[in-house]
C-alpha cells in the first residue's frame, strides 16, 4: 500500500464546475497536508496547507482534512481552463519530508 | 524575496559520466531537501538539510549520490557513474525553521544516454 494515494485520473470538468481532488494517507502520525500545482514539465507549486480537522478555503480552493478517515480533499470553485493540470497531494510525518502520491491529472473542458 | 533556484536547468550526459547539480535556497531558509520525480510520479524524497547538517538520507539514495551543504546556504548533488535509470527531474525545496512549507525550484532535468 502506498503512504499517500490518489487517483490518476484524468479528472474532466467543464469550465466553471467544481473539481473536487481526492487523497487519502496511511501513515497516522502525519501532521501537515498539502496541495501541489504542477503543470507539465514544470516543478510543483504550492496551493494549499492544511493542519487540523475541517476545511480551509483561499480563494476559489478548499481544502479538506479528516484525520479519524485519513482522507484530504481539494475542491476548485469555478474551474478555469488555466487550472488543468496535475495536482499532488503530501503529507508531512514525524520527520520533515514530504510523501507525495502519484498526482491527479485535472483537465477543464472550455 | 527571490526563490529558489537550480542550476543547470538542463543536463544532457552518457552513462558512466559524473553530474552535479546546484540548489540555492530562499534567503533566510534553513531547511533544504532534494526529490526526484519521474514521469508519472510524485516527487520521491532524497534527502534534507537543517543548515550544514544532513539529518535525513533516503534509502533510494545509493552510493553514487552524495549531497553537501558546506555553509548552510547553498547545496549540490553530485551523481557519479550515472545509470539510464538516473534520467529524472531533480528538484529542491526550501522551507524555514518556523513552518513546514517547502517551496520548489524550478528543477534539474537530467537525461543519460
Amino acid at each position: 500500500q502506498k503512504e499517500v494515494e490518489q487517483n490518476s485520473g484524468p479528472l474532466s470538468v467543464p469550465e466553471g464546475a467544481i473539481a473536487s481532488l481526492n487523497c487519502t494517507y496511511s501513515d497516522r502520525g502525519s501532521q501537515s497536508f498539502f496541495w501541489y500545482r504542477q503543470y507539465s514539465g514544470k516543478s510543483p507549486e504550492l496551493i494549499m496547507s492544511i493542519y487540523s480537522n475541517g476545511d480551509q478555503e483561499d480563494g476559489r480552493f478548499t481544502a479538506q482534512l479528516n484525520k479519524a478517515s485519513q482522507y484530504v480533499s481539494l475542491l476548485i470553485r469555478d474551474s478555469q481552463p488555466s487550472d488543468s493540470a496535475t495536482y499532488l497531494c503530501a503529507a508531512r510525518g514525524a520527520t520533515n519530508k514530504l510523501i507525495f502520491g502519484t498526482g491527479t491529472l485535472l483537465a477543464v473542458q472550455p | 524575496d527571490t526563490g529558489v533556484s537550480q542550476d543547470p536547468r538542463h543536463k544532457i550526459t552518457k552513462r558512466g559520466q559524473n553530474v552535479t547539480f546546484r540548489c540555492d535556497p530562499i534567503s533566510e531558509h534553513n531547511r533544504l531537501y532534494w526529490y526526484r520525480q519521474t514521469l508519472g510520479q510524485g516527487p520521491e524524497f532524497l534527502t534534507y538539510f537543517q543548515n550544514e547538517a544532513q539529518l535525513e538520507k533516503s534509502r533510494l539514495l545509493s552510493d553514487r549520490f552524495s549531497a553537501e551543504r558546506p555553509k548552510g546556504s547553498f547545496s549540490t548533488l553530485e551523481i557519479q557513474r550515472t545509470e539510464q535509470g538516473d534520467s529524472a527531474m531533480y528538484l529542491c525545496a526550501s522551507s524555514s525553521l518556523y513552518t513546514d512549507t517547502q517551496y520548489f525550484g524550478p528543477g534539474t532535468r537530467l537525461t543519460v544516454l
